[in-house]
């Protein structure tokens, strides 16, 4: 049962294209949604995070959007750039500090 | 600042050795998971600690597998016997646990090959 899920698989945006990477869960009791970007032979590195209570929260070119009534959060990053290309995943706390990610989104950003 | 460290970066052996994996997490964390990740599952919590002590194990996936952290500064992850299908990337990461909503800091992983 996946506790996270996100879409799409993969993504091909323009180099100055704005890139949306969705995410949905079911539990409630979720508190936590960091999103955390990872590069090939590197592990996941977080890159933003937002609380349930907060709708959105902007970081330089990244942005999350959160909408706790339909259950579901997204990154959007303004002015993607060839460096932004990486896989992108989200996640949601549970439970003092069980994580659940979601399955990932390859990003590729074409010069 | 060192992250947390992680080794051996690679390892490849033979269905049915024993394999151990190290992590060194960040000093002062007293949070530490160890993670897998697959093409097919993504990214899975395998066990967890808070200050030394195994918080939830259930995602390691059969008796095989065991995990340890002898002190706050160093855990081992353990797959015994070996098989093809643990072939996978292995991570930990360590947070400052106890205090809500602290990131979790990765290391580059182990990448296991079972052959």
């Amino acid at each position: 049962q996946q506790q996270v899920k996100q879409s799409p698989q993969s993504l091909i945006v323009q180099k100055g294209g704005i890139s949306i990477i969705n995410c949905a869960y079911e539990n409630t009791a979720f508190d936590y949604f960091p999103w955390y970007q990872q590069f090939p032979g590197k592990g996941p590195a977080l890159l933003i995070a937002i609380r349930p209570d907060v709708s959105e929260k902007k970081e330089g070119r990244f942005t999350i959007s959160f909408n706790k009534s339909a259950k579901q959060f997204s990154l959007h990053i303004m002015d993607s750039q060839p460096g932004d290309s990486a896989t992108y995943f989200c996640a949601a706390k549970y439970n003092f500090n069980k994580f659940y990610f979601g399955s990932g989104t390859k990003l590729n950003v074409k010069p | 600042d060192a992250g947390v460290i992680q080794s051996p970066r690679h390892e490849v052996t033979e269905m049915g050795q024993e394999v151990t994996l190290r992590c060194k997490p960040i000093s002062g964390h007293n949070s530490l998971f160890w993670y897998r990740q697959t093409m097919m599952r993504g990214l899975e919590l395998l066990i967890y600690f808070n200050n030394n002590v195994p918080i939830d194990d259930s995602g390691m996936p059969e008796d095989r597998f065991s995990a340890k952290m002898p002190n706050a500064s160093f855990s081992t992850l353990k797959i015994q016997p070996s098989e093809p299908r643990d072939s996978a990337v292995y991570f930990c990461a360590s947070s400052l646990g106890g205090q809500s909503n602290q990131p979790q800091h990765f290391g580059d992983g182990t990448r296991l090959s079972i052959l």
